[in-house]
């Protein structure tokens, strides 16, 4: 089946600054990757997609990047502000949604 | 817009007792999924229903099922609990299978 890690676990930034979200994936049939922002006692919220014919997809100050043969892929965010804090997830999916571990993103002011 | 609605929110329940959990997808949504997620860690697949078929099953024991109603709401059935169960259950709607939208999940406690 489809494994997908994700780095770094934890991440702590300056407000202002760019925070960067990796994830490698196993089953080359996926094709279709969201990232997802889950806040404390909340349910997981879609953020950004990208599908597996599209290299890089920017909405604001959210981008995120695939490269198909390396079978990876990123999350930018740029202009961090504290909000942003949270954990963040991604997935790879061909069906049903393979998650990493998530990243805890702290942004301090 | 409402956006996916699960009840409970939270459950109590003792080991060997049977949970059930409900789900209403966003409306015009045909495909419900759900998912499990432990503490500090990623949600696991569990199933997939589109326009009430079973379209997908994770790595699950036979103790979980679910369905999905003519009016695409939901419900997961877990029985004889086991003090592991004890996890946040999401649920996940969309329109077709790709894109999919949780709603806030249901805290299930298993002592």
């Amino acid at each position: 089946g489809e494994n997908v890690e994700q780095h770094p676990s934890t991440l702590s930034v300056q407000e202002g600054d760019s925070a960067v979200i990796k994830c490698t994936y196993s089953d080359s049939a996926s094709n279709y990757f969201p990232w997802y922002k889950q806040e404390l006692g909340k349910g997981p919220q879609l953020i950004i997609d990208i599908r597996s014919n599209v290299g890089e997809k920017k909405d604001q100050r959210i981008a995120v990047t695939l490269n198909k043969t390396a079978k990876h892929f990123s999350l930018h965010i740029t202009e961090t502000q504290p909000e942003d804090s949270a954990v963040y997830f991604c997935a790879a999916s061909r069906g049903a949604l393979n998650f990493g571990k998530g990243t805890s993103l702290l942004v301090t002011p | 817009d409402a956006g996916v609605t699960q009840s409970p929110t939270h459950l109590i329940k003792t080991r060997g007792q049977h949970v059930t959990l409900r789900c209403s997808p966003i409306s015009g949504h045909k495909s419900v999924s759900w998912y499990q997620q432990v503490l500090g860690q990623g949600p696991q697949f569990i199933f997939q229903y589109y326009e009430k078929e079973e379209r997908g099953r994770g790595n699950f024991p036979d103790r979980f099922s679910a369905r999905q109603f003519p009016n695409y709401s939901s419900e997961l059935n877990v029985n004889a609990l086991l003090l592991g169960d004890s996890a946040l259950y999401l649920c996940a709607s969309s329109w077709t299978e790709e894109t999919q939208y949780f709603g806030p999940g249901t805290r299930l406690l298993v002592l």
